[in-house]
């Protein structure tokens, strides 16, 4: 079983409608973070936690928000989604300590029409 | 802020080649580097983490070096397989953990 899943794997909605994208993970690590890849941007990083109570804007966080609802599970929801958030999502995690890995889910696409 | 570049944007060989990857950054103050590669529309496949006390790194035929004075990095893959096509994406650890992307150099190995 994977260690970082994220679901849905694949999205389609309309513009305005709300969006909630979940990942979890089976690894025990305290820190999670939501990036978004876009062609020939690379990723960014939208939000991180360092855990339940501890949550961060990142690089690019306007129109999105997050859900740490337990230490392995970390929601990002878009209230109104727009065509321009059309990309494809990365959630990661990584054990507290300077020094450590970080390790990522499959991705969701999403698509805002 | 930190920055990471990568070039080439896209590469492309014939297979058996020896080939190398390169990762600039801005801030040498990093904890560490990974390396990963990408296939088309997928996740992320960590391929070597580089602490910032080391040098190199590696894994089977490929070899990741940092210098951290000169803010660089590169991968290098020997004897290259049309498997190896992919993108491959380097990254920098940032002050809160997270990790800095390059845009990413695209290797196509042609048969």
């Amino acid at each position: 079983d994977a260690d970082v899943t994220q679901t849905p794997r694949n999205r389609i909605t309309k513009t305005g409608k709300r969006i909630m994208l979940e990942c979890s993970q089976t690894k025990g690590h305290d820190r999670m973070y939501w990036y978004r890849q876009d062609p020939g941007l690379g990723l960014r990083l939208i939000y991180y936690s360092f855990d339940v109570k501890d949550i961060n804007k990142g690089e690019i966080s306007d129109g999105y928000s997050v859900s740490r609802q337990a230490q392995a599970k970390f929601s990002l929801s878009l209230e109104s989604a727009i065509p321009n958030q059309t990309a494809l999502y990365f959630c990661a995690t990584r054990a507290s300590g300077s020094y450590n890995e970080q390790f990522f889910g499959p991705g969701t696409r999403l698509t805002v029409l | 802020k930190q920055e990471v570049t990568q070039i080439p944007a896209a590469l492309s060989v014939p297979e058996g080649e020896n080939l190398v990857l390169n990762c600039s950054f801005t801030d040498s103050a990093i904890y560490n580097l990974q390396w990963f590669r990408q296939d088309p529309g997928k996740g992320l496949t960590s391929l070597l983490l580089i602490q910032s006390s080391q040098r190199e790194q590696t894994s089977g035929r490929l070899n990741a070096s940092l210098d951290k004075s000169s803010g660089r990095s590169t991968l290098y893959i020997a004897a290259s397989q049309p498997g190896d096509s992919a993108t491959y994406l380097c990254a920098a650890r940032g002050s809160q953990g997270n990790l800095i992307f390059g845009k990413g150099t695209k290797l196509s190995v042609k048969p």
